[in-house]
């Protein structure tokens, strides 16, 4: 089943932060994240395995709550190159190999 | 320079045609992907595969087929069964790790049916 990411979309000023979430209904081994500037490639940002993990990627970090099947990605400071679209994947099974994208986030930098 | 190559980039086709689009990697990556994008709804599995020889469907295979002969290669075939093909679609190939590893996408290859 496909996460539900929140919110669908942020417009932000420079410097900012923000929180984009993403939840699903069932028990979860891993969670990728992803960003996508329009036009492009989506690209890796991190993984978080089961176990609570955070990491952190720049200014950009996110934590990894198993129990209650979410994540959150957390960006500091936001810089324009931030500004894209930003889709969370779930692994549910380990082993599988399948990664689920949620519908995407939408997010604006303005100066 | 390692990477994934889609082509063609931009494909018209008319109803009721089938059309290929090829996924060509050079990372010795033993997983690929391939994932559908329309606007607003992110991207959807449409097949993988793990091995060479071997794939398993996706959320949305309906009207598409693959195949898996060599491991740098992996096309998508969307047959006329597809009843709105009409989409970006995106290539991915990954690592093998226990679980999903960093996928690595092609640039994309958008088919418009007219």
């Amino acid at each position: 089943q496909q996460p539900v990411q929140s919110p669908q979309a942020v417009i932000l000023r420079e410097g900012e932060d923000a929180v984009i979430n993403c939840s699903s209904s069932k028990a979860l081994y891993s969670v990728h994240w992803y960003r996508q500037k329009h036009g492009e490639a989506p690209v890796f940002l991190m993984i978080l395995l089961k176990g609570g993990e955070q990491k952190g990627h720049e200014k950009i970090s996110a934590s990894f709550n198993e129990k209650k099947q979410q994540s959150s990605l957390y960006l500091t400071a936001s810089q324009l190159s931030y500004s894209g679209t930003y889709f969370c994947g779930t692994e549910g099974d380990q082993g599988a190999q399948k990664l689920v994208f949620g519908q995407g986030t939408r997010l604006t930098i303005n100066p | 320079d390692g990477g994934i190559t889609q082509s063609p980039k931009y494909l018209f086709r008319k109803e009721g045609q089938n059309v290929t689009l090829s996924c060509e990697q050079n990372l010795n990556h033993d997983a690929m992907y391939w994932y559908r994008q329309d606007p607003g709804q992110g991207l959807r599995l449409i097949y993988y595969s793990q091995i060479v020889n071997d794939f398993q469907k996706g959320d949305i295979a309906e009207g598409y087929s693959v195949s898996r002969e060599k491991k740098e290669s992996f096309p998508l075939t969307v047959t006329s069964a597809q009843k709105n093909p009409t989409a970006f679609y995106l290539c991915a190939s990954s690592p093998w790790t226990v679980g999903a590893g960093e996928l690595f996408f092609g640039e994309g290859s958008r088919l418009t049916v007219l």
